[in-house]
């Protein structure tokens, strides 16, 4: 069973705006990681925020993680075309040996 | 060279057959992974393997069998392929304990007929 959710399912935004996608998950974590997959490849780990850690930063993207809501968010900010892709979250809960669990993902267009 | 690797990239095969799907890495990491996706459905793992001698089932096994010949390959086979696995089959790996992250292959795009 999927451990995350994330929402939306869809999002369509212009290039330069902020993209805001949220993950909710269902127990406790070790960690919870961010994956790009650009159409049919792999999958490209983009960040990862440890259960202790509230707010994290690289490059453009802002990801904060919230483990009283069991709810983390990716924020891309000044988003361009090419960050078109479907974003997934993943969880490694406590006592699954590190073994991820991941969302069915949010598709995010950015439109020239 | 790619760090994981996976052969064939795309195959067609009928119900019924035996097929391998096969996964290789250059990364030196002991733990590799087999997962399925299908549209929207995101990823499921398939089975994973901590080391050469740890082959573990994961949420979808039914239908699925690993081998790991070696650190480095980690191979995936459906012993009678149905329609239903028709799938996109992704091999990953990754060092040990909670602050690594995973690596990707390319992925395999399998059609059962």
């Amino acid at each position: 069973s999927q451990q995350g959710e994330e929402d939306p399912q869809a999002l369509s935004i212009q290039e330069g705006e902020n993209a805001t996608m949220n993950c909710s998950y269902k127990t406790s974590i070790n960690n919870l990681q961010w994956y790009r997959q650009n159409s049919g490849r792999g999958l490209v780990h983009l960040i990862l925020i440890r259960s202790n850690e509230r707010e994290k930063h690289s490059g453009r993207l802002r990801v904060t993680l919230d483990t009283s809501k069991k709810s983390s968010s990716l924020l891309i900010t000044a988003s361009r075309a090419a960050d078109t892709a479907s974003y997934f979250c993943a969880t490694d809960a406590e006592g699954s040996n590190y073994k991820l669990t991941f969302g069915k993902g949010t598709l995010l267009t950015v439109n020239p | 060279d790619a760090d994981v690797t996976q052969t064939p990239r795309n195959r067609i095969t009928k119900t019924g057959k035996r097929i391998m799907l096969e996964c290789s890495q250059t990364k030196g990491h002991d733990r590799m992974y087999w997962y399925r996706q299908d549209p929207g459905l995101g990823l499921r793992l398939i089975y994973y393997s901590f080391d050469v001698k740890d082959i573990n089932k994961g949420e979808i096994s039914d239908g699925y069998s690993v081998s790991r010949q070696a650190q480095a390959k980690f191979s995936l086979s459906l012993e009678s392929a149905i329609p239903n696995q028709t799938a996109l089959y992704f091999c990953a790996t990754s060092a040990a304990g909670s602050k690594y992250e995973q690596y990707f292959g390319p992925g395999t795009r399998l059609t059962v007929t």
